[in-house]
């Protein structure tokens, strides 16, 4: 089934940068995207982006382009997301999942779930 | 404003049936991607409750069950309970924001 295992919480000032950790077990860790989801103060599922463990390509959500690298280190079976100039509003709870693929066939598609998820880092900015 | 709508809340008494509808447009739902449904209750991370439109996990109840019609989407729960309170999202892909996984805002049921 796997597991994904994150580092602890954060707190940054405005302006700094933090890294999230994320090491994977119980599956092939080059097989699946991972991809990042914040989630802020009771607010819903912000989805940032996927990386590719095995090629290293990524993805972004439009919103975090320019401010997010999503990398891996495949000896480690651990991917990573930093985050750069940070603001209050960045303020989250910070999750990593596997992805699923998505298949595409005469115009019906099925995947791009996520599971599992990492238990979340929170990052604090305070204002 | 999330690109999924989804109501704000429902509730329903123990042993009653509640759906939560999930609406999008047909550049993610309508044009074919397939939606699933996360759980999550407070303090923790979401749970996979149903992929690909109407598929259980192993593992979660088939009280749970999902469907997809056009351009939306809808999670049932029959025979309710309180333990499950929780808030739910649902998530598809977006054509328009390349690579873009979308979700809802979420619905936060309550169990009278």
């Amino acid at each position: 089934q796997g597991q994904l295992e994150q580092s602890g919480a954060e707190v940054k000032k405005p302006g700094a940068s933090v890294k999230v950790s994320c090491k994977a077990s119980g599956y092939t860790f080059s097989n699946y995207d991972v991809n990042w989801v914040r989630q802020a103060p009771g607010q819903g599922l912000e989805w940032m982006g996927w990386m590719n463990p095995k090629s290293g390509n990524t993805g972004y959500a439009q919103k975090f382009q320019g401010r997010v690298t999503m990398t891996r280190n495949t000896s480690s079976l651990t991917a990573y997301m930093e985050l750069r100039s940070l603001r209050s509003d960045d303020t989250a709870v910070y999750y990593c999942a596997r992805g699923i693929s998505i298949n595409c066939r005469s115009g019906s598609c099925t995947g791009g779930w996520f599971a599992p998820w990492g238990q979340g880092t929170p990052v604090t900015v305070p204002s | 404003q999330s690109v999924l709508t989804q109501p704000p809340s429902v509730s329903g008494a123990p042993g009653q049936r509640v759906t939560i509808s999930c609406t999008g447009s047909s550049s993610n739902i309508g044009a074919g991607y397939a939606v699933h449904w996360y759980q999550q209750f407070p303090g923790a991370g979401p749970k996979l409750l149903i992929y690909d439109n109407n598929n259980r996990p192993s593992g979660v109840s088939d009280r749970f069950s999902g469907s997809k019609s056009g351009s939306s989407a809808s999670l049932a729960i029959t025979g309710l309970r309180t333990e499950d309170e929780a808030d739910y999202y649902c998530q598809s892909y977006d054509d328009r924001l390349s690579g873009s996984r979308v979700f809802g805002g979420g619905t936060k049921l309550t169990v009278l």
